[in-house]
């Protein structure tokens, strides 16, 4: 079946500008993740969301960062007044439920370029 | 939070065992130990997780130290496939998603 997709792949911009990032998580995965992985890095956690629930943002790095989940399936991230240290590969994931138990899936990631 | 400590790197003989280690001293009752690995230019892949008690799959064993203060993922039979980072990561049990990545451990295969 079909897993995580991200798009775009690529994105470069220029510092100051707004992106948008999309995630498609596997269908029927009710919690879907957002992860920021710089160079040479691990993966910074940056925001949750699980069902119907109010999404856990304590991740998020600025108030510059926001992300939404319409309609429990599709998630786009949006980076406003883009900076250069927001360059980084952005990585989604989902899983078929919360909890420390469940397998997560990631899609291949958007890598972000500010210039 | 608690967190995982495991070595930067790690080299190994291509078809020989590779034995990757991860300290999680603060480990609480509830959580899960977690392996991912990531392959360059990919996303994260699972590759095991655990509880209490040692697990085997497909792709990997993993021993469970009995306090839980430390655990060993174990690649039975290393291929060059198997180069990529390592991920030691503790997830909340009771449903929270508190948890910690990490850097990982970057795993080099030898020909």
């Amino acid at each position: 079946g079909a897993g995580v997709s991200q798009s775009p792949s690529n994105k470069v911009t220029e510092k100051g500008k707004d992106v948008e990032l999309r995630c498609d998580p596997i269908s029927g995965h009710t919690a879907l993740y957002w992860y920021r992985q710089s160079l040479g890095q691990g993966l910074e956690f940056l925001i949750y969301f699980q069902g119907n629930s109010a999404p856990d943002k304590s991740g998020l790095p600025s108030d510059r960062f926001s992300a939404e989940r319409t309609g429990g399936s599709v998630s786009t991230l949006t980076i406003q007044r883009t900076q250069q240290e927001d360059s980084a590969v952005y990585l989604c994931a989902s899983s078929t439920r919360q909890g420390g138990y469940n397998e997560q899936f990631f899609g291949p990631g958007t890598r972000l370029t500010v210039l | 939070d608690a967190k995982t400590t495991q070595p930067n790197s790690m080299e190994s003989n291509e078809e020989e065992p590779v034995h990757l280690p991860c300290n999680h001293s603060t480990i609480s009752g509830t959580d899960y130990i977690h392996w991912y690995r990531q392959l360059p230019s990919q996303g994260p892949e699972y590759v095991i997780h655990g509880l209490t008690s040692n697990v085997n799959n497909r792709m990997a064993s993993l021993a469970i130290a009995e306090d839980r203060k430390s655990s060993t993922l174990i690649l039975h039979r290393a291929t060059l496939r198997d180069a990529a980072v390592y991920y030691c990561i503790l997830r909340d049990g009771g449903g929270g998603n508190q948890f910690y990545f990490g850097t990982g451990t970057s795993l080099t295969v030898i020909p």
